[in-house]
């Protein structure tokens, strides 16, 4: 069974500090990696995408990989009210068995504090 | 201007009553994907489809029913068999699904979703 794991938060962070959202999951194959926002009552956005070991910088946003210890996590520099939203980490395992379709987690809501 | 659209943005269903929700997309994605989500909860694959007439039940199919007639249409059918039908049905599109590869061809996009209740 394929699980993707997110501390469901709040996660509380002062105004223009860096927030960082962690994300694990438990399938080696996975081989693409997304992070999506959620405002409430809408639906989600894609922000980050990361297919490779390493950081990938888009903005104030920065996504990391880490293949090894299966893990994946985004960091939002200069935080802003307006990132205060629930963030999804999504799974793709990729060539092989199993259903299509991404695997997500159960998101972390992070609160951006004036 | 491209995209993926939900209809109806609200729908209220009766007991026992199928009720179908529409999707449709002008990206010219081979993929197409719904999706359930509960509150507080992540979301959970119902159906997805990688090409034309062709579709594959996901984790919790049980109660629905999906057709993929044209390559911009997947709608979802909610059928009296589903017994706990309220909830965010979000439907999405890739370029590919995961046997055309992997990368950007899997980014998922998202509709507006439909919010369903039973009354």
């Amino acid at each position: 069974q394929k699980e993707v794991e997110q501390n469901s938060g709040p996660l509380s962070v002062p105004e223009g500090a860096i927030a960082s959202l962690n994300c694990t999951y438990s399938d080696r194959g996975s081989q693409s990696f997304f992070w999506y926002r959620q405002y409430s009552g809408k639906s989600p956005e894609l922000i980050m995408s990361i297919y490779s070991n390493g950081d990938k910088e888009d903005g104030r946003f920065t996504a990391q990989l880490n293949k090894a210890s299966q893990y994946v996590s985004l960091l939002i520099r200069d935080s802003q009210p307006s990132d205060s939203a629930t963030y999804l980490c999504a799974v793709n395992i990729g060539t092989g068995g199993g259903a299509d379709g991404l695997t997500f987690g159960k998101g972390t809501h992070l609160i951006i504090q004036p | 201007d491209g995209g993926i659209t939900q209809s109806p943005k609200y729908l209220f269903r009766k007991e026992g009553q199928n009720v179908t929700l529409s999707c449709e997309q002008n990206l010219n994605h081979d993929a197409m994907y719904w999706y359930r989500q509960d509150p507080g909860q992540g979301l959970r694959l119902i159906y997805y489809s990688q090409i034309v007439n062709d579709f594959q039940k996901g984790d919790i199919a049980e109660g629905y029913s999906v057709s993929r007639e044209k390559k911009e249409s997947f709608p979802l059918t909610v059928t009296s068999a589903q017994k706990n039908p309220t909830a965010f049905y979000l439907c999405a599109s890739s370029i590919r699904g995961r046997a055309g590869g992997v990368g950007r061809n899997t980014e998922a996009f998202f509709g507006q979703g439909t919010r369903l209740t039973v009354v």
